[in-house]
C-alpha cells in the first residue's frame, strides 16, 4: 500500500513541452522533497520543501518549479522540456528536516524525445 | 563540498557468502550522519541503517555497518548474502547544514547480485 503516490509512473514528452509530476503523501510528513536520477547519476536532491515553504534548492534551472497547493502534495512543473531532462524524478518525504528519515516514492521515469 | 564515494558499481556473490559494500564520504563537518538505502527494482528506494556515532555498530534485517570517522567510512555488511538481497544499494549522507533542509547526498551506488 503506497504511502507516497507519484504520477505518471512512465511518461514521454516532446522537447519543448511543458509537464507536471504529481506527488502526495499520506504519511503525515511536514517535509517534502523532489529529487532526480539521470543515467550513470547518484540520485541528486532537488528541492526541499517544510510546511510548504521551500527550504532548499539545488536545481540551476528556472525551467523546474515545484508547486504546493496543500501540505502533503508537492508536485513538480517542467517547462521548454530538453533531452537531458529524461531521468527518473522521486518524490520524498519526511517528518521534518532535522536527519530524520526519508522515504520515497517509486518514481516517475521521464523520456523526452 | 559533501561527496560520497562507492567504488564498487557492481558486486557479485554466491548466496551464503558475506556481504560488504564500501562507502567512504567527504564532508567538512564533525557531525556528519551516514544512511544506507536499498532499492528493489520497481520500488521505493528504502532506509536500511543510518547512523552517525562514531565506532558504534547499527544492525538491520541481517545488515551491519559502523560509522568510521577516523577513516570517512560506512561499510555495509552481512554475514550471509541471500538471493533475496539482490538490490540496488546507495550510502548517503547529510551533516548540520544539508540536515537543516532534509538534503541527502547520495553516492553512485552498488548493485548486488547473488547468485545460487
Amino acid at each position: 500500500d503506497p504511502k507516497i503516490i507519484q504520477k505518471p509512473k512512465y511518461l514521454v514528452a516532446v522537447t519543448g513541452s511543458e509537464k507536471i509530476l504529481i506527488c502526495e503523501q499520506y504519511l503525515g510528513h511536514n517535509a517534502m522533497y523532489w529529487y532526480r536520477q539521470s543515467a550513470k547519476k547518484p540520485l541528486e536532491f532537488m528541492f526541499s520543501y517544510s510546511y510548504q515553504k521551500l527550504m532548499d534548492n539545488q536545481t540551476a534551472s528556472s525551467r523546474f518549479q515545484p508547486q504546493s497547493s496543500k501540505k502533503n502534495h508537492l508536485d513538480l512543473q517542467i517547462t521548454a522540456l530538453k533531452p537531458d531532462d529524461s531521468a527518473t524524478y522521486f518524490c520524498a518525504s519526511s517528518q521534518g528536516t532535522g536527519n530524520t528519515e526519508v522515504f520515497f516514492g517509486k518514481g516517475t521515469r521521464l523520456t523526452v524525445v | 563540498g559533501d561527496s560520497v564515494t562507492q567504488k564498487e558499481g557492481l558486486v557479485t556473490l554466491t548466496e551464503g557468502l558475506p556481504v560488504m559494500l564500501n562507502c567512504t564520504y567527504q564532508t567538512i563537518y564533525s557531525n556528519a550522519f551516514l544512511f544506507w538505502y536499498v532499492h528493489y527494482l520497481n520500488e521505493s528506494p528504502r532506509l536500511l541503517l543510518k547512523s552517525s556515532t562514531d565506532n558504534k555498530r547499527t544492525e538491520h534485517q541481517g545488515f551491519h555497518a559502523t560509522l568510521h570517522k577516523s577513516s570517512s567510512s560506512f561499510h555495509l555488511q552481512k554475514s550471509s548474502a541471500q538471493l533475496s538481497d539482490s538490490a540496488l544499494y546507495y550510502c548517503a549522507l547529510s551533516d548540520w547544514e544539508t540536515g537543516n533542509t532534509g538534503k541527502l547526498i547520495f553516492g553512485l551506488g552498488t548493485t548486488l547480485q547473488v547468485q545460487p
